[in-house]
């Protein structure tokens, strides 16, 4: 689905380094995601937008920050890279209609913290 | 406070066989039980969904049952076959009243012999 896309797609940095995460869609939702993907852990909620002057934490905000820039835009930052955020990161994007709110994911980056 | 328990954790069955994923949540609040599916190496897609109005919701080979008194609700795919091979995440959520976050359960890794 390249109406949602997340850059890098792939990064190695090193404990204590400032990184950021970017997503952007094209699909004109208000509702857009952070989610990180751990083995046996599944998909946990970092933060959540409903609209540009929405921002919520989820899950396991701790460590991370966001920035919703414009509708279509969605970063995740680490200010402080240490390893157990390692991970594979995904944003997603939603609008939420009467009966159903079908979530479409990004690609996802895989972030290697050494 | 929200979360999901999901089990099994693997499962493995022989092609033509059923396979049968349970979830359990805590939120009596929640009244949309998403399930997702993800290939190796792709992203998460939605293939079913049900609302809690609705105890049970059929699509061609894949079925979803919601049990609300016992707060349980189940994937059911049936005469399996080598592509639903993947990780199955069911997910807890509320669609109504400005609702829109999702709770995902840790994953199902199904493994579908030949």
């Amino acid at each position: 689905d390249a109406d949602v896309t997340q850059t890098p797609r792939n990064r190695i940095t090193k404990t204590g380094k400032r990184i950021m995460l970017e997503c952007s869609q094209t699909k004109g939702h208000d509702r857009m995601y952070w989610y990180r993907q751990d083995p046996g852990l599944g998909l946990r909620l970092i933060y959540y937008s409903f609209d540009v002057k929405d921002i919520n934490k989820g899950e396991i905000s701790d460590g991370y920050s966001v920035s919703r820039q414009a509708q279509a835009k969605f970063s995740l930052s680490l200010e402080s890279a240490i390893p157990n955020q390692t991970a594979l990161y995904f944003c997603a994007t939603s609008d939420l209609q009467l009966g159903t709110d079908t979530q479409y994911f990004g690609p996802g980056t895989r972030l290697t913290v050494l | 406070g929200e979360n999901v328990e999901q089990h099994p954790s693997t499962l493995s069955v022989q092609e033509g066989d059923s396979a049968v994923i349970k979830c359990t949540y805590s939120d009596s609040a929640s009244n949309y039980f998403p399930w997702y599916k993800q290939e190796l190496g792709k992203r998460p897609q939605l293939i079913i969904d049900i609302r809690s109005n609705v105890g049970e919701k059929k699509d061609q080979r894949i079925a979803v049952t919601l049990n609300k008194t016992a707060k349980h609700f189940s994937l059911h795919i049936t005469e399996t076959q080598p592509e639903d091979s993947a990780v199955y995440f069911c997910a807890e959520g509320s669609i109504y009243n400005q609702g829109g976050k999702l709770i995902f359960g840790q994953g199902t890794e199904l493994s579908v012999k030949p």
